[in-house]
């Protein structure tokens, strides 16, 4: 079995600042790594994703993520936000073994909030 | 990428009736999902539905709750039975799309928002 950590559930920030969301997860076997973003009323989107190769991924709207295995991390990252990447964040893995398909386990979400 | 659409986009529904929610996708897919997410919280997988053969439920979804149908590669329906307002959530198809190179991608549809009064 595997879980998501999202260590948090908002975080406020200002325009231009940099953010970093976290993202911690449990697995008894190799995973996948993704990021998806909600924007309010809409579904999900993906922004980057981790495979295999190159622990740096990056993504969509100038996100990355950095995967970190001895520490099960994979915490997105941006120098510069901007007032429209208010939007949910979730974290999510997928079970390299799993013959049934790229089912997928969510972290919490994180709210971020960008402010003026 | 896959586009997805869902019908209907939200619903108001009473307590003890059924809603059956559409998924239909613009390409011939292997996988599709069906999520749940409650209000203000993350998304749980109800089931997995492949064409041609039974959905598999997670735990704490049974098929006389949920019953799913996928009749072919580009279609699939989730039926919530039976409403109780703690079934107010919003539901969401997604599909993994293994045909152009992108496997292990998920797309998701709009989502369907529920309310159970």
């Amino acid at each position: 079995a595997q879980s998501v950590t999202q260590l948090d559930s908002q975080v406020p920030v200002f325009e231009e600042a940099p953010v970093e969301l976290r993202c911690n997860y449990s697995s008894s076997v190799s995973v996948y790594l993704f990021w998806y973003v909600q924007y309010p009323n809409q579904g999900l989107q993906l922004l980057l994703k981790y495979l295999s190769g190159s622990t740096l991924v990056k993504g969509i709207n100038g996100f990355e993520a950095e995967f970190n295995k001895s520490q099960t991390s994979f915490h997105l990252r941006k120098p510069s936000v901007h007032i429209s990447d208010t939007a949910e964040y979730f974290c999510a893995v997928s079970d390299l073994n799993n013959n049934a398909g790229n089912m997928l386990t969510f972290g919490g979400g994180t709210r971020l909030m960008v402010k003026p | 990428s896959a586009v997805i659409s869902q019908k209907p986009s939200r619903d108001i529904c009473q307590r003890g009736t059924s809603l059956t929610i559409q998924c239909q996708v613009d390409s011939q897919v292997t996988m599709m999902f069906w999520y749940r997410q409650q209000p203000g919280q993350s998304l749980t997988l109800i089931a997995t539905a492949n064409q041609g053969s039974e959905a598999t439920y997670e735990s704490g979804f049974v098929i006389d709750k949920f019953p799913i149908s996928r009749p072919n590669l580009t279609f699939s329906t989730l039926t919530v039975s039976n409403m109780s307002p703690e079934d107010s959530s919003i539901y969401l198809c997604s599909v993994e799309d293994g045909t152009s190179g992108r496997y292990n991608e998920q797309f998701f549809g709009p989502g369907t928002r529920l309310t159970v009064l």
